[in-house]
């Protein structure tokens, strides 16, 4: 039973469209966060959620609009799609509290052509 | 957002200890030490994490320097399946936001 799964695992879609990505975690963790790795394979936290309410937004385009329907999805939509979007995206939660673990899900390779 | 330094990589054979170095000289006494890896096309995995003693698990140990301000990851025996970029990283109990930021980590290679 896998404990944070990602939806769908590649996705190769046009400059200009608009797509989602889904994450569920089986966990029963309070906090999810969306996580970007670039080509360079530098991860860059994007957004957090705790209990369906939104704590960071780090520095992120607003055509990426993450939405928690509960605690245990956090899905994360994509308008206008650009060259530059394309990167592996990474699911994650945890407990709240920083002695806590995070787990990860295996990621969303996204390539805008 | 406290900083972490590690080496971009190092090497190890099959089976011998390696010894990962983490330099934090701007700890803060909430802060807690984290590491994660990531083996390749996966997704970041926990390893450990401690605050002030020492730490071990059923992955590798956790070494941390009196003064905090460094800590050493330690696998006992490297296998193959341990070559993975490694990351160390620190968690503010005080923060709100709780968040994992990652670094450059340490490519760790292992030879058989």
């Amino acid at each position: 039973d896998t404990a944070v799964s990602q939806t769908p695992k590649y996705l190769v879609t046009q400059m200009g469209n608009d797509k989602s990505i889904k994450c569920e975690q089986n966990l029963g963790h309070d906090t999810m966060y969306w996580y970007k790795q670039d080509s360079k394979k530098f991860l860059k936290i994007m957004f957090s959620y705790n209990n369906k309410e939104l704590i960071i937004n780090e520095t992120v385009p607003n055509r990426f609009s993450p939405k928690s329907p509960d605690k245990a999805h956090l899905n994360l939509h994509i308008n206008s799609l650009e060259l530059g979007d394309s990167a592996v995206y990474f699911c994650a939660s945890s407990l709240e509290g920083a002695a806590t673990e995070a787990f990860f899900g295996q990621g969303t390779r996204l390539t805008v052509v | 957002d406290a900083k972490t330094t590690q080496p971009n990589s190092m090497e190890s054979n099959e089976e011998e200890p390696v010894h990962l170095p983490c330099n934090h000289s701007t700890i803060s006494g909430t802060d807690y030490i984290h590491w994660y890896r990531q083996l390749p096309s996966q997704g970041p995995e926990y390893v450990i994490h401690g605050l002030t003693s020492n730490v071990n698990n059923r992955m590798a140990s956790l070494a941390i320097a009196e003064d905090r301000k460094s800590s050493t990851l330690i696998l006992h025996r490297a296998t193959l399946r341990d070559a993975a970029v490694y990351y160390c990283i620190l968690r503010d109990v005080g923060g709100a936001t709780n968040k994992l930021i990652f670094g450059t980590g340490t490519l760790l290679a292992v030879q058989p």
